[in-house]
């Protein structure tokens, strides 16, 4: 079946720093993905929309220059959390959806990325 | 207001009874989708069961089954013969429309915690 990588699983960085996550589909080509956000035992709650060759579309409240995307191909997409606070600890997940896929097409998920930020 | 709502914060059942979990929905988009996952404690997010809102027929997936009742608004996923490994968080999420480079975004609902009982 249809593979997201997602990586690191953990990271652990000082506050200042700052960490990039990748996100990439195997075995796809995925021209739209997704980055969630998750508390927990909460809800995701959706980032941005990375689009290959343009630039990101972010949800209200997300900030931009905080959290920059790239989607510079059509099988990678990259979320960088840039000056990292403690209160950017979560988890971050990220989220492709096949080019071929039809309607019904579940999105294929990472296995998320846990940041922790001291 | 809110799109998808689920109303259980935590269900307990005892092993190989079945279980169901709730879920509303909110839109006036004639055209949606609705989506169960499964994600235990690793985080990963399981694709378990899609109904599309021109769907005649409830979906079901093995022991997954999806009760879809279109004018109340109501998606509820139903667990059949539940196993110890049915244990996790379970969301129900909504893909609204047909396309545009936002397509396949998901809505998540809060979640239900999912407790299995020997």
């Amino acid at each position: 079946g249809a593979v997201v990588s997602q990586h690191p699983s953990r990271v652990i960085c000082k506050s200042g720093t700052s960490v990039k996550i990748e996100c990439r589909s195997l075995d796809f080509q995925a021209t739209t993905m997704f980055w969630y956000r998750q508390f927990p035992k909460q809800s995701l709650m959706l980032m941005a929309t990375s689009n290959e060759g343009s630039k990101a579309t972010y949800e209200q409240g997300v900030e931009k220059d905080k959290f920059l995307i790239n989607h510079a191909s059509l099988t990678l997409s990259t979320l960088t959390v840039t000056s990292a606070h403690p209160e950017d600890s979560s988890f971050y997940i990220c989220s492709a959806r096949d080019i071929m896929g039809q309607g019904g097409s579940p999105l294929h998920f990472g296995n998320g990325t846990r940041l922790t930020v001291t | 207001a809110q799109k998808i709502t689920q109303t259980q914060p935590g269900m307990f059942v005892q092993e190989k009874e079945a279980v169901t979990l709730d879920c509303t929905y909110d839109t006036s988009d004639p055209s949606y989708g609705l989506f169960w996952y499964k994600q235990p404690s690793s985080g990963e997010m399981i694709f378990l069961i899609y109904q599309g809102s021109y769907d005649q027929q409830n979906a079901t997936e093995g022991r997954y089954s999806l009760n879809f009742q279109k004018a109340r608004k109501s998606a509820n996923l139903v667990i059949s013969a539940s196993q110890l490994g049915d244990s996790a968080m379970y969301f129900c999420a909504m893909r609204e429309g047909q396309g545009g480079t936002s397509y396949g975004k998901l809505t998540f609902g809060q979640g239900t915690i999912l407790t299995v009982h020997p």
